[in-house]
């Protein structure tokens, strides 16, 4: 059974940065084309893609986010680390990470964590 | 890069049947797979490859797609069905997946 769930801060400065941290189990990644993907969704809006990880050398970033995202394994082989940098109002919502399979379909996701940025 | 087009909503009366268009230029030659949100739930996999219906998804739920409108379907609606629905694609050129802006069904 593939679960992931995601954690990190509720609220976050403007300008600061944001770090989540996505743990899974039940896969493991592999550059042939199973990964994590993050995503977020601001209140009461459609879902956006942020970032795909597949191995170290396979990472993709949203073209809109990609100056300001990094997505990196973590310290233990079940874990994803997503980093944006100069967090703004516009980046509250929800963020997902999500089983992802490439050129695929995204299943399952984890329950998503709410991120406000506010002063 | 390439856009999916969602009606932002849809009204049904129980046990009737729910139309969600998803719009894209050829996106018959693609492959489309359609979540349904709760509030307040994460995204769950309904659709995969334009009709195959995930594990535990009741058959009122079907895909299709051709030329530039995948559907997805909903027969008997009930009340538990109500949700937001968004279509994804993979955009080959970009390499990552690109979601519709989702249609919140209703249930009257």
């Amino acid at each position: 059974q593939i679960t992931l769930k995601e954690s990190g801060p509720t609220l976050v400065l403007p300008t600061q940065t944001l770090t989540l941290t996505c743990t899974f189990s039940g896969f493991s990644l592999s550059p042939t084309g199973v990964g994590v993907g993050w995503f977020r969704q601001p209140p009461g809006k459609a879902l956006e893609w942020l970032a795909l990880i597949f191995s170290d050398e396979d990472k993709r970033y949203s073209p809109s986010l990609k100056d300001r995202l990094n997505v990196d394994l973590g310290t233990s082989q079940n874990q994803v680390v997503l980093t944006l940098t100069t967090v703004g109002p516009a980046d509250t919502g929800t963020y997902l990470c999500a089983h992802s399979r490439d050129q695929s379909w995204i299943s399952p996701w984890g329950q998503g964590t709410l991120v406000s940025v506010s002063s | 890069s390439y856009v999916l087009t969602q009606a932002p909503s849809v009204s049904v009366a129980p046990g009737k049947t729910a139309t969600i268009t998803c719009g894209g230029n050829n996106i018959g030659r693609k492959n489309v797979h359609w979540y349904q949100q709760r509030p307040g739930q994460a995204p769950v996999l309904v659709i995969f490859y334009d009709s195959d219906r995930s594990p535990g998804i009741p058959d009122r739920f079907s895909g299709s797609n051709s030329k530039d409108t995948a559907t997805l379907t909903i027969t008997r609606v009930e009340a538990g069905d109500e949700a937001d629905y968004f279509c994804q694609v993979w955009d080959n050129s970009r390499d990552h997946p690109i979601f519709g802006g989702g249609t919140k069904l209703t249930v009257l």
